[in-house]
């Protein structure tokens, strides 16, 4: 069965203090990994697609990267603005559907 | 450019009464997907339209239904609502399956 799961569920992290989230998935061939950004109540927001194992996306304080079973979204000195839940995705060739991940709750204090 | 749009933000509906749910897809987007939200998780998915038709579905009874217009647009209908139908409804549009979407601020149903 096709699954995603994301570590940690939720994330502390000072003003600064970098750190990696991960995303691991199982599934029956990987098409596409996508992470996002959400804020409470509001819709998802796209950060990158990935499509292939050593492959790096980058963007201001955030970089994802992608290997054959995980992929990593690692925040470089964050801000408080930062703070959100990412969320990870992956579109399988075997079903053709989007599957989700439950996110990582990330806090950035000042 | 206009990104995708929900209606309503918000709504409040009894145990067992029906819903309709809208979408407006970003400029260039002929695909459209629905999802659930329940509180503290991801993105469940409902179903996808392209060209007018299901072309997915996902674990969803068939109380849960939608349209695709010429337009593009889409709706999402729930019939007989349950209290477990309480979420967060997303709308996503994309140029086809398998690449990024963008989703819309979603419509908060409260089921009482």
């Amino acid at each position: 069965e096709d699954q995603v799961t994301q570590s940690p569920e939720a994330l502390r992290l000072q003003e600064g203090e970098s750190s990696s989230l991960n995303c691991s998935y199982t599934v029956s061939g990987l098409r596409g990994l996508f992470w996002y950004r959400q804020d409470p109540g509001k819709g998802p927001e796209f950060l990158f697609t990935l499509y292939s194992a050593g492959e790096e996306k980058e963007k201001e304080r955030l970089k994802a990267t992608l290997t054959k079973k995980e992929s990593f979204l690692h925040i470089t000195a964050p801000k408080p603005e930062d703070s959100a839940t990412y969320l990870c995705a992956v579109f399988t060739s075997g079903t053709y559907k989007y599957i989700f991940g439950t996110g990582t709750r990330l806090k950035v204090l000042a | 450019d206009a990104g995708v749009t929900q209606s309503p933000t918000h709504l409040i509906k009894t145990r067992g009464q029906q819903v309709t749910l809208r979408c407006s897809p970003k400029s260039g987007h002929d695909t459209v997907s629905w999802y659930q939200q329940a509180l503290g998780q991801g993105p469940q998915f409902i179903f996808q339209y392209y060209e007018e038709e299901e072309r997915q579905r996902g674990n969803f009874p068939d109380r849960f239904s939608g349209h695709q217009f010429p337009n593009y647009s889409s709706e999402l209908n729930v019939n007989a609502l349950l209290l477990g139908d309480s979420a967060l409804y997303l709308c996503a549009s994309s140029t086809d399956r398998g690449n990024e979407q963008f989703f819309g601020p979603g419509t908060r149903l409260t089921v009482l």
